[in-house]
């Protein structure tokens, strides 16, 4: 089965640098891998994902890019605001029958320092 | 819209004893899924459906049961609860197939002692 690994699992910066998490995989079927970010007490929440057939995505200070040679893709998050502390995780995938059956890497507690 | 909802928030169990786990949507979504995420660890797939009446297993199976018998509502059973099912658990639907966003639930805290 999938193994997605990542890295590191925690992270600090100050406010207004960037912050990087990487993430490979083991699957090379998997063509489908998102990034969620899990406030203290809440579930999930998916920020941005990209496709394999894709590089790069963009939306506004959050990117994510994709190395299918590799089998690596990171979460790139610019001019950190301290509202972006919380724990992220990287998936992947495959889509079977309609449905993601989503492998989580362990999580990266990120702190933004004001 | 509520969205998806899960019941109990918090649940302490003795060793042995049962429980059903709540989840319930109002998405009209036909994907659900049952997570559990142990602490720093990442979240892990245990039982899915892909509609009412269809359910399958994911990646950690053993000791739990599912049923879906209305496309709004996905039971987690545990039976015989063992300290190692000591968790928090996540309930998340998906849309129309081939969508790939998964909406999450506020989790149950579940304790066994």
């Amino acid at each position: 089965g999938e193994n997605v690994e990542q890295h590191p699992s925690t992270l600090s910066v100050q406010e207004g640098d960037s912050a990087v998490i990487k993430c490979t995989y083991s699957d090379s079927a998997s063509n489908y891998f998102p990034w969620y970010k899990q406030e203290l007490g809440k579930g999930p929440q998916l920020i941005i994902d990209i496709r394999s057939n894709v590089g790069e995505k963009k939306d506004q200070r959050i990117a994510v890019t994709l190395n299918k040679t590799a089998k690596h893709f990171s979460l790139h998050i610019t001019e950190t605001q301290p509202e972006d502390s919380a724990v992220y995780f990287c998936a992947a995938s495959s889509l079977g029958a309609g449905s993601y059956q989503l492998t989580f890497g362990k999580g990266t507690k990120l702190s933004v320092i004001p | 819209n509520a969205g998806v909802t899960q019941t109990p928030k918090f649940r302490i169990l003795k060793i042995g004893q049962s429980m059903t786990l709540q989840c319930a949507q109002d998405m009209n979504h036909n994907y659900m899924y049952w997570y559990r995420q142990d602490p720093g660890m990442g979240l892990k797939l245990i039982y899915y459906s892909v509609g009412a009446g269809i359910t399958d297993k994911g990646e950690v199976p053993n000791g739990y049961n599912v049923s879906r018998s209305t496309t709004e509502d996905f039971p987690l059973r545990l039976e015989l609860a063992a300290p190692s099912q000591t968790s928090v658990y996540f309930c998340a639907t998906q849309g129309l197939a081939g969508e790939s966003e998964q909406f999450f639930g506020p989790g149950t805290r579940l304790t066994v002692l």
